[in-house]
């Protein structure tokens, strides 16, 4: 919504230049971890997602790298747009539950 | 393909009133969900369902009722709407409750004055 982001970390980058957006997860016996891009007055859209038995997965200009040792997970948007401008969530999925937790998210702003 | 479908848009309501914020769903999934999402905050989990008839409550339940009438519906009553529950709610579903993504509707803007 159009309040989104008001206290929110931010990332300023430059166009073109490639996006490292870092969150740390609270669980470790999440089994499931899902990045979500929300648009002002949109609702969260899905990027991508990693399974808790992966440490890599790729999708189109973006990477998801989780590391479960230290309950980090990253998300790296290569070459990025004016239209990746953004507040991006991670999510994590406990196994045995059917409830997704979301970390509080960061705006990213490309600059032209 | 309306995917997650949410009315209205935005609304205000005076502390007290009571209201229903709508929430339909046209991809037969069984698993729906309700957040509300406030400043600087990600989204939390109000009540959730895995299938007609079946619900159950989240992180933030209070002052929020749910049913699950239907596979298609899953509409959230603000009993009697306090300041406090001002915020944009989402509704989300999903095929099932392991199955992933979840796909969100576009908010409703509540605000209760």
């Amino acid at each position: 919504g159009e309040n989104v982001g008001l206290h929110l970390p931010t990332l300023s980058v430059q166009e073109g230049d490639n996006s490292i957006i870092n969150c740390a997860y609270s669980n470790s016996a999440s089994d499931y971890f899902i990045w979500y891009k929300q648009e002002s007055g949109k609702g969260p859209q899905f990027i991508i997602d990693i399974r808790s038995n992966m440490d890599k997965r790729q999708g189109q200009r973006v990477t998801v790298l989780l590391n479960k040792t230290v309950k980090h997970l990253s998300l790296q948007i290569a070459a990025t747009q004016p239209g990746d401008s953004a507040v991006y969530f991670c999510a994590e999925n406990v196994d045995s539950s059917y409830k997704l937790i979301f970390g509080s998210g960061t705006r990213l702003l490309v600059r032209p | 393909n309306a995917g997650v479908t949410q009315t209205p848009k935005f609304q205000v309501l005076k502390t007290g009133q009571s209201m229903t914020l709508q929430c339909a769903q046209d991809m037969n999934h069984e698993y729906m969900s309700w957040y509300r999402q406030d400043p600087g905050m990600g989204l939390r989990l109000i009540h959730y369902s895995v299938g007609a008839g079946i619900t159950d409550q989240g992180e933030v339940p209070n002052g929020y009722n749910v049913s699950r009438s239907t596979t298609e519906d899953f509409p959230l009553r603000l009993l009697s709407a306090a300041p406090s529950q001002t915020s944009v709610y989402f509704c989300a579903s999903r095929l099932s409750p392991s199955a992933q993504p979840q796909h969100f509707g576009d908010g409703t803007r509540l605000s209760i004055l």
